[in-house]
């Protein structure tokens, strides 16, 4: 069956550039959800939407961070003016349920690996 | 300050053995625990949760534990396989905190034939 997928698996950018990321959640999850994983650390926390209301920003560490679902499906990350210190793999999980996604299972993308050079 | 904490960074253990990973919170709003396994190159995937009102849960070859006065619980992978070799990533989340998990750094596992 088909999981959840993201494009690119790999982006290299020059500091200053621009990015986005795109994830494709499992058909009918309500609940999405981007992490941020540095090298040899956890998946840490960025966004949640749920359909396509994102319900919860606090974990984006800067305006430069911005992300969509206009239509509750796939959604974008997008990065603006890129520093070195954004480069992480980048992680998206979805789950089924509205407002249960701290229960619910969550189902992880393989992720975008971002250089910034 | 890690909510959530996985002190051993590596563990390797010989094929057929107990493989026990440990994890820590400080958070006591958390009352929901998972345990996820990350392959290189891959997503993490799910392997087992555990509610607060629960002090075991077990599935096949793994079994959590939850001591929740000491905010401590533990992965046993009895017997461990070398394709349980991979990282596991301890979780936590908590009903009105939002609807995220909070992950701890991982810890590496080995198993050795």
């Amino acid at each position: 069956g088909a999981g959840v997928s993201q494009s690119p698996r790999y982006k290299v950018a020059k500091r200053g550039q621009d990015v986005a990321l795109r994830c494709d959640p499992i058909s009918g999850h309500v609940s999405l959800f981007w992490y941020q994983q540095a090298l040899g650390q956890g998946p840490e926390f960025l966004t949640y939407f749920q359909n396509e209301a994102q319900l919860d920003k606090s974990g984006l560490p800067s305006d430069r961070f911005f992300a969509e679902r206009p239509e509750g499906s796939v959604s974008t990350l997008k990065i603006q003016r890129t520093q070195q210190e954004d480069s992480a793999v980048y992680l998206c999980a979805s789950s089924l349920r509205a407002g249960l996604g701290s229960r619910d299972t969550q189902y992880f993308g393989p992720g975008t690996r971002l250089t910034v050079l | 300050d890690q909510q959530v904490k996985q002190n051993s960074p590596s563990l390797s253990v010989q094929e057929g053995r107990i493989s026990i990973l440990n994890c820590d919170y400080t958070n006591s709003m958390f009352d929901y625990f998972l345990w996820y396994k990350k392959y290189p190159a891959e997503g993490p995937t799910f392997l087992i949760s555990i509610s607060s009102i629960k002090d075991k849960n077990e599935d096949g070859r793994f079994t959590v534990f939850l001591n929740k006065s000491a905010k401590h619980l533990s992965l046993h992978i009895v017997p461990s396989q070398p394709g349980d070799s991979a990282v596991y990533f301890c979780a936590a989340s908590a009903r009105n905190y939002g609807q995220n998990f909070v992950f701890g750094p991982g810890t590496r596992l080995s198993v050795l034939p």
